[in-house]
């Protein structure tokens, strides 16, 4: 079974820099499928950040762009999210999650979501 | 982009059939996914492809897909269907779209 676990800082300051690992088990992130991370605000809906795959080639929301940087070290099996410049804004639960494709691409498998808050 | 737009809630008593309904621009000509997501849990994969269901997910759960509007029907409602749904396309020029989501309360 593929597992999916995100870990960081719970609370980052205005302005800084928000950083996440996500760790992955019972698959490798050297595959055929790309690696996104996807956030949801309070009480509101879900939004997809950007995604990775294996040799490093990214793709972002262009509304998060200037601010979005993807990484991945395939020797520990995780992917990585930073988001520069944070406001209150940025306050939502984050999750990580694998791309699939059969028709059309999908989300089979998510991370249980960590919760980062933005205030000083 | 493209805008997927969802009714805010639907209502259904236990044992009848639940429609969730995804608007979008000619919906049709793409395929639809829907996630469940319980109160304070990540989204599960439901529907994928209109209507595929993932291994373990319940017969009940099934999907469409015509002209302007997806539908994810949910049959034999149960009071653990209560959760909010969400539909999801995706595209070459705009990657991963979701739509606002549909809150099923099961009276």
């Amino acid at each position: 079974q593929v597992q999916l676990q995100e870990s960081g800082p719970g609370l980052v300051r205005p302005s800084g820099t928000l950083s996440l690992a996500c760790t992955v088990s019972g698959a490798s992130v050297i595959s055929t499928n790309s690696w996104s991370w996807v956030r949801q605000t309070p009480g509101k809906g879900l939004e997809w950040i950007g995604e990775i795959n294996h040799s490093g080639t990214t793709n972002y929301n262009p509304s998060l762009k200037s601010r979005v940087t993807m990484s991945v070290d395939t020797s520990k099996n995780q992917f990585f999210l930073t988001l520069a410049s944070v406001t209150a804004a940025d306050t939502a639960v984050y999750y990580c999650a694998r791309d699939r494709r059969r028709t059309a691409y999908f989300f089979d498998f998510w991370g249980q979501g960590t919760l980062v808050t933005v205030s000083s | 982009s493209y805008v997927l737009t969802q009714a805010p809630s639907v209502s259904v008593a236990p044992g009848q059939t639940a429609r969730i309904t995804c608007e979008g621009d000619d919906i049709e000509t793409k395929s639809v996914h829907w996630y469940q997501q319980k109160s304070g849990q990540a989204p599960v994969l439901v529907v994928y492809d209109d209507s595929d269901r993932p291994s373990g997910i319940p017969e009940r759960f099934s999907g469409s897909n015509s002209g302007n509007t997806a539908t994810l029907i949910i049959s034999r409602v149960e009071a653990g269907d209560e959760a909010d749904y969400y539909c999801q396309v995706w595209g070459s020029s705009y990657y991963f779209v979701f739509g606002s989501g549909t809150k099923v309360t099961v009276l």
